[in-house]
């Protein structure tokens, strides 16, 4: 089977920096991702790990270990505007479908 | 317009009705796929499809049907709808050479 493991909500405050993990178990592997979806919109591609590593785009960064199926998201100077809910992904290399997690709600606090 | 497209946006109907969910994108993206969102659920995988007439299930096809017959199109269909099938859904693609998808505005479908 697969699956994805991820905290269900996660609080920070306005200009802290906020971690959120994800741990999978998968039979295929190709890369981990992020999406960020906010209230009543659609998922919307955030990063992409295909190897070990950190990968930064602006203030949010993504870091996988292929060891320990294991990844995080890192967003740093957290904006109001952050405040949603993030999926971690895995690509399955053997049939290449993408499976998610079930999200992690980001609230933020002035 | 470019992109993806989901239509209708909204729909109500009555259990044991038939109803099809359209999805449409200009991209010409080789993969679209169907997903269903839920309280608790997150994003799980209907059906998906690598190619114009090649489909495959994903973790929750029972009581769904999927057609593929132009790549830009990919309609998911709920033979005979029962309110556990009362979801947002989402329809995605992306290219095969690329791990980034991409979402229609989603559908939300209530039964009565």
């Amino acid at each position: 089977g697969q699956s994805l493991e991820q905290p269900s909500e996660v609080t920070a405050v306005e200009g802290a920096i906020v971690q959120i993990n994800c741990t999978y178990q998968t039979s295929g592997f190709y890369g981990l991702s992020w999406y960020q979806q906010h209230d009543g919109g659609a998922p919307t591609f955030l990063s992409y790990n295909g190897l070990d590593g950190l990968e930064e785009t602006g203030r949010f960064s993504s870091f996988l270990s292929r060891s320990d199926s294991y990844g995080y998201l890192l967003l740093q100077e957290l904006q109001m505007k952050d405040s949603a809910s993030y999926f971690c992904a895995v690509r399955d290399d053997r049939d290449d479908k993408i499976i998610f997690g079930k999200g992690t709600r980001l609230h933020i606090l002035p | 317009d470019a992109g993806i497209t989901q239509s209708p946006r909204y729909k109500i109907t009555e259990t044991g009705r038939q109803v099809t969910l359209m999805c449409h994108q200009t991209w010409s993206h080789s993969y679209m796929f169907w997903y269903r969102q839920d309280l608790g659920h997150g994003l799980r995988l209907i059906y998906y499809s690598a190619a114009a007439d090649i489909t495959d299930k994903g973790e929750v096809p029972d009581g769904y049907v999927v057609s593929r017959s132009k790549t830009e199109n990919f309609p998911l269909t709920l033979e005979s709808a029962t309110r556990s099938q009362t979801s947002v859904y989402f329809c995605a693609s992306r290219v095969a050479s690329n791990t980034e998808a991409f979402f229609g505005q989603g559908t939300r479908l209530t039964v009565v």
